[in-house]
């Protein structure tokens, strides 16, 4: 099956680092990469959209320039959490999509903001 | 704005016997539907998609789809404890869509 890689599995820093979060697919171009986030006890929520060379497309209540995607290549994309504060503790999921395929994740990448 | 409602449970089920996971979905333009099965700390895995009405079988597992209805189903045959997870119903309006996903459902199969 296809297979997304995501970097880091875990970060713990201080309020105000910024964290880069990296996605990629190992195995097949993706057309488009999402971003989810998921807090405790709670469902995956879509925060952006990406399409490779283009700007992404955030959902609304997402602040884009806290949340900057990249995305460089049909097999990376990149979210950094910019300035980031411990209510943006949460577990960040990827997905990569393909035509004609369902959405395949990455293992997440849990943050934790002291 | 597009929901998705699942139960929450925890729905309880002995080994051996079939859990019937159900999920209704709002907005009635979407076309593709997912189960996907999250352990605790993971990230979701696919179970099933469906796209069509009627069912969908693939081992153990049997989705169903009522578009009229606005309703989606799993059916897991002889449950195993290693099926014990939360079950996330998703929705988008296909292809290159995110996914609207519902709160999952917590299933827990009993030895």
């Amino acid at each position: 099956g296809a297979v997304v890689s995501q970097h880091p599995s875990r970060v713990i820093c201080k309020s105000g680092t910024s964290v880069k979060i990296e996605c990629r697919s190992l195995d097949f171009q993706a057309t488009t990469m999402f971003w989810y986030r998921q807090f405790p006890k709670k469902s995956l929520m879509l925060m952006a959209t990406s399409n490779e060379g283009s700007k992404a497309t955030y959902e609304q209540g997402v602040e884009k320039d806290k949340f900057l995607i990249n995305h460089a290549s049909l097999t990376l994309s990149t979210l950094t959490v910019t300035s980031a504060h411990p209510e943006d503790s949460s577990f960040y999921i990827c997905s990569a999509y393909r035509t004609g395929q369902p959405q395949h994740f990455g293992d997440g990448t849990r943050l934790s903001i002291l | 704005q597009k929901e998705v409602e699942q139960n929450s449970g925890p729905l309880s089920v002995p080994e051996g016997a079939i859990a019937s996971l159900n999920c209704t979905y709002s907005d009635r333009v979407s076309q593709s539907f997912f189960w996907y099965r999250q352990y605790s700390g993971k990230s979701p895995e696919l179970i099933m998609s469906i796209y069509s009405n009627g069912d969908k079988e693939d081992g153990r597992f049997t989705a169903q789809l009522n578009k009229a209805s606005q309703y989606v189903s799993l059916l897991i045959r002889d449950s195993q404890p290693s099926d014990s997870a939360t079950y996330l119903c998703a929705v988008n309006s296909g292809g290159a869509d995110g996914l609207t996903f519902g709160k999952g459902t917590h299933l827990i199969i009993q030895p």
